[in-house]
């Protein structure tokens, strides 16, 4: 069956500029979470969606990064005035059940680069 | 000290070899131990889960966890060159009011060499 989808696979923008990262979970998936990835850095959490309560913003490293999750189902992930330092793969996954102890199911992420 | 810590390598053998990945790890409130593998370009992708001290095996992999060292490791025997990619090590706990909370290593980069 389908898996978790991201869009887009690429993006490169210039400093300054906002962007909008786009995470398809699987369907029936209750619980999303978006990651960052940079090199050499491994995976750090960045916010968690679970069902209809309130979103765990706890790993946003700063207000120019916001997420929200339309009807349970799809995500977008925003960085507004980009840095390069934003520059990273941003990496969403879903889980069935319980967040933390159902597996998570990644997708392939967004290679974001800022120059 | 960083609560999970990982040895980024890289860490290279030959095909064949048994390859030992560990992480460390300083919060004794973790209770469920995960492996991940990430191909190049690629999501992560589960492995094995343990939540008990011991021994896990699923064919070639042999995930171990000892809570009293607070050490966990993840074995591949007889590795072959598809099992190159970057292993990440995954501790959750899990709080009040069902709260999780995920740490990962860093990841370790594998290669095996035909």
């Amino acid at each position: 069956g389908a898996g978790v989808s991201q869009s887009p696979s690429n993006k490169v923008t210039e400093k300054g500029k906002d962007v909008e990262l786009r995470c398809d979970p699987i369907s029936g998936h209750t619980a999303l979470y978006w990651y960052r990835q940079s090199l050499g850095q491994g995976l750090e959490f960045l916010i968690y969606f679970q069902g209809n309560s309130a979103p765990d913003k706890s790993g946003l490293p700063s207000d120019r990064f916001s997420a929200e999750r339309t009807g349970g189902s799809v995500s977008t992930l925003t960085i507004q005035r980009t840095q390069q330092e934003d520059s990273a793969v941003y990496l969403c996954a879903s889980t069935e059940g319980l967040a933390g102890v159902s597996e998570q199911f990644f997708g392939p992420g967004t290679r974001l680069t800022v120059l | 000290q960083k609560e999970v810590e990982q040895d980024p390598g890289p860490l290279s053998v030959p095909e064949g070899a048994i390859v030992s990945l560990n992480c460390t790890y300083s919060n004794s409130a973790f209770q469920y131990f995960m492996w991940y593998r990430q191909y190049s370009r690629k999501g992560p992708e589960l492995l094995m889960y343990t939540y008990s001290s011991g021994n896990k095996e699923d064919g070639r992999f042999t995930a171990q966890v000892d809570k009293s060292s607070k050490y966990i490791s993840l074995f591949i025997r007889d590795s072959q060159p598809s099992d190159s990619a970057t292993y990440i090590c995954e501790m959750i706990t899990i709080g009040v009011g069902s709260n999780y909370k995920l740490t990962f290593g860093k990841g370790t980069l594998l290669t095996v060499n035909p």
